[in-house]
């Protein structure tokens, strides 16, 4: 069973702060992870990838990535109201056909309070 | 990122009928994946659209349900056969170039069953 877990939230942080949302995943074998934003009544759109231990930074963006403790994490910094959204996790599973999908958590609502 | 577009982009329909989602990628991918996002959840993979060839569902979807084509590289479509209520979801098309690599997301087909 491929499991993405995150904590759903609300979590609140004020304009200017940093947002750490966190995901553990199950699949030990798994190689690749990203991260995804969606806004409501929008569809998912991709904002980092991963995929070695340690942390990659792509402007306000940082995503953390620890395959031996099975953890990915993403830390926003000067949050900003437009951050409001549902930030998905995700994992690559190898299915039993070959093929490559992903697997998402239920995702963490942020909400930026100005 | 591959650019994707997706229709229609919302129906109601009534109970007993069926609806096809087509999907259009505007360059050549290697896989296609539809997913489906109902109320306040996360995306559950329906199945995974491969050229030429049956497709390849996820556990508690079936082909008489959801019967899905993929004729070239780039078009696919989704069929939701003799809808209920429990069918209304959003449904999205999804596109990937490579093994490991992110999806990229049609906007999405928000269907109504009533």
């Amino acid at each position: 069973q491929k499991e993405v877990e995150q904590n759903s939230g609300p979590l609140s942080v004020p304009e200017g702060a940093i947002a750490s949302l966190n995901c553990t995943y199950s699949d030990r074998v798994s190689q690749s992870f990203f991260w995804y934003r969606q806004y409501s009544g929008k569809s998912p759109e991709l904002i980092m990838s991963i995929y070695s231990n340690g942390d990659k930074e792509d402007g306000r963006f940082t995503a953390q990535l620890n395959k031996a403790s099975q953890y990915v994490s993403l830390l926003i910094r000067d949050s900003q109201p437009s951050d409001s959204a549902t930030y998905l996790c995700a994992v690559v599973y190898l299915s039993l056909s070959g093929n490559t999908p992903l697997v998402f958590g239920k995702g963490t609502r942020l909400s930026v309070i100005a | 990122s591959a650019v994707i577009s997706q229709k229609p982009s919302r129906d109601i329909c009534q109970r007993g009928t069926s609806l096809t989602i087509q999907c259009q990628v505007d360059s050549q991918v290697t896989m296609m994946f539809w997913y489906r996002q109902q109320p306040g959840q996360s995306l559950t993979l329906i199945a995974t659209a491969n050229q030429g060839s049956e497709a390849t569902y996820e556990s508690g979807f079936v082909i008489d349900k959801f019967p899905i084509s993929r004729p070239n590289l780039t078009f696919s479509t989704l069929t939701v056969s003799n809808m209920s209520p429990e069918d209304s979801s959003i449904y999205l098309c999804s596109a990937q170039r490579g093994n490991d690599s992110p999806l990229h997301f049609g906007n999405g087909t928000r269907l109504t069953v009533t």
